[in-house]
Order: structure tokens, then sequence, then C-alpha cells
């Protein structure tokens, strides 16, 4: 079946340091959502990319999808310590009515 | 806050036992997504619902069943629980059956004795 692949799987930066996390897909994929999830808290939904090569910002934030559609990336610029948690990118599923999770990066940041 | 509601917060049971899980959708969407979320662990999809029927299954437990019910609230019972069953039970809802964005709950923490 389909799998979504994250990594680093942890990551400790400094804050003002910039991270990075990477997302890969055996299959295709239609769109990709990435998911970010507080400590203690629920994921909550960042963004959605759909067109191949797409490039969205959102603030500090860079989400990128590959050209081929089965990768996808998440940088933060100059991270700050609100932005500890674990994201997670999601793709459809082989039904196509679910998404597949990859198994998520959890940041931590040191003040 | 995402409109999604679970109850309870917290269950605490013994092995062996069966509990009921209630999740409640925000206001007109018409899909429920169940996650299983163990210690540091990543998110994994359990059974979808579309508007009162099952829509997708994934690593469900045949000890696992889930309902939608008209109202479009969901219900997730666990039976004869064992340890490893203690995990975070997060509910998701979405305007639609296909893979648009999901919206989570704040998750029912299960522990099993």
């Amino acid at each position: 079946g389909q799998q979504v692949m994250q990594i680093p799987q942890y990551q400790h930066v400094q804050e003002g340091e910039d991270f990075t996390t990477y997302c890969n897909s055996s299959t295709t994929l239609s769109n990709i959502q990435w998911y970010k999830q507080r400590p203690g808290g629920h994921p909550v939904f960042l963004i959605q990319l759909v067109k191949s090569g797409e490039v969205k910002k959102q603030k500090r934030l860079t989400f990128q999808f590959g050209e081929a559609k089965k990768n996808s990336s998440l940088h933060i610029t100059a991270t700050q310590t609100t932005d500890v948690g674990t994201y997670f990118c999601a793709g459809p599923g082989n039904a196509g009515n679910m998404l597949t999770f990859g198994g998520g990066t959890r940041l931590m940041v040191k003040p | 806050d995402s409109g999604v509601t679970q109850t309870p917060k917290h269950l605490i049971t013994a092995t062996g036992q069966r509990v009921t899980l209630r999740c409640s959708p925000r206001s007109g969407d018409l899909s429920v997504y169940w996650y299983q979320q163990s210690l540091d662990q990543g998110l994994q999809f359990l059974i979808q619902y579309y508007n009162g029927e099952e829509r997708a299954k994934g690593n469900i437990l045949e000890r696992f069943s889930a309902q939608q019910f008209p109202d479009l609230h969901s219900e997730l019972n666990l039976s004869s629980l064992e340890l490893g069953d203690s995990a975070l039970y997060f509910c998701a809802s979405s305007a639609t059956g296909t893979s648009a964005e999901q919206y989570f709950g704040p998750g029912t923490r299960l522990t099993v004795t």
C-alpha cells in the first residue's frame, strides 16, 4: 500500500536557526497537506498543495510540492519557541477518500 | 477550537473491558475519521464514515467498531481492551468524503490498566 515517510524524525534547533522537514510518498499524490500538532494538542491543518512544483508561504513557513508530486518539504525560517511541535505531512490514500499521514517530524527549539 | 468535539477527554479502564468514544463533527461536515496515536507515534488511520456509511477502513482491529448516526455524530467502540490499546484517539471531520482538509477534535486519552 501507499507509504508516506518523513525525515528527520526529530530535530533540535537553537532559536533563530532554520528548520526543514521532508516528506516522500511511494506514489504520486493528487495533493499534499501539512498539519502541526503542539505538545499535548491535536493536529491542526496548515496548508494544502495541489500543483506540481507549487510553493506557498505563510509568514516564516515555506511549503513546496515536488515536480513529480511525490515529495514535499516544509521550511521554517528563523525558528521561534512557538514553532515547537510535530509537523505531519499527509496525502490521499489508495481509496482516495482518506489521508495517509507521515510519521511526523518533532521540532524542539532551544531559547 | 476546531468545532469538533470529543467525549470523554480521559478514560481509564481495565483490560477486557469495553468503552465507547464519542465524536461530534463540525457543523455541516459529513465525513468523520478516527485515528489512533500511541505515545510519541504518528497518526494511524482507523476508519472513515461519510454521511452515515463506512467509506474507508485502515488498520482497525476486529475488536474495534464504529458507526455514524443520522445526526452525523460518530462513536468508536473498543472491546476486549488490552494494555496496548492505551493511546490518544482522535476524531476528525471534513466537509466532503474526499481527501479534503480535516479538522481534528481534542482527542480522548484512553488508559488501559
